[in-house]
């Protein structure tokens, strides 16, 4: 079947505006977790949902980063007021039932977001 | 808080030469460690985790808990190792992810 999808590939957005990135998790997952990846570093955990709910919002930076989830499938990262340092790779990841229960998380290609 | 550090952010290897790609974490408890590996154009993938003691693609990692050392190992390597891997470590339900080694295999 389909491995975890990210939407749009590439994104170019002017600072100050906001954007929405897009996650199709591998169906049947429950969990599904939020990366950046800036250039030359390892991915940073930014939120992980169970379900419907946020289950560990502890890696957001700012109040700017939002996430949701309202049928516990797709998720939608949102950034407002974007800043030139939002500029990353965003990955997005899925899991049976999360990790921590033993399962292999699955990651997608990426969304590379660029902010000029 | 929980670090995985990955010293070297570069290394090359000679094809048919041994590789050993050091790992090395602060945890306060029973770490369960992993090593991931992205191809180029490809998307970050599991390669092995401490837990399961198996080998993949000729590749090995031992968890050494006073060294707290997770390096990953391979007796002969290949062209097609070329990657970017990355060691990572659980804390609770997430991953934390060192910032990554890219193998270079030479000719």
């Amino acid at each position: 079947g389909a491995g975890v999808s990210q939407t749009p590939s590439n994104k170019v957005t002017e600072k100050g505006k906001y954007v929405e990135l897009r996650c199709d998790p591998i169906s049947g997952h429950t969990a599904l977790y939020w990366y950046r990846q800036s250039l030359g570093q390892g991915p940073e955990f930014l939120i992980y949902f169970q379900g419907t709910g946020a289950a560990d919002d502890s890696g957001l930076p700012n109040d700017r980063f939002f996430a949701v989830r309202p049928e516990g499938s797709v998720s939608t990262l949102k950034i407002q007021r974007t800043e030139r340092g939002d500029s990353a790779v965003y990955l997005c990841a899925s899991s049976l039932i999360g990790v921590a229960g033993g399962t292999e998380a699955f990651f997608g290609q990426g969304t590379r977001l660029t902010v000029v | 808080a929980q670090r995985v550090t990955q010293p070297e952010k570069l290394l090359s290897v000679f094809k048919g030469a041994p590789v050993e790609l050091k790992c090395n974490y602060s945890y306060s408890g029973s770490p369960e460690l992993f090593w991931y590996v992205q191809y180029s154009r490809q998307r970050l993938q599991l390669l092995l985790r401490h837990i399961s003691r198996e080998s993949i693609k000729g590749f090995t990692a031992d968890l050494n808990k006073g060294e707290t050392s997770f390096h990953l190992k391979k007796p002969f390597a290949q062209e097609e190792d070329s990657a970017m891997y990355y060691c990572a470590l659980r804390e609770g339900d997430k991953i934390i992810f060192g910032k990554g080694t890219r193998l270079h295999i030479l000719p």
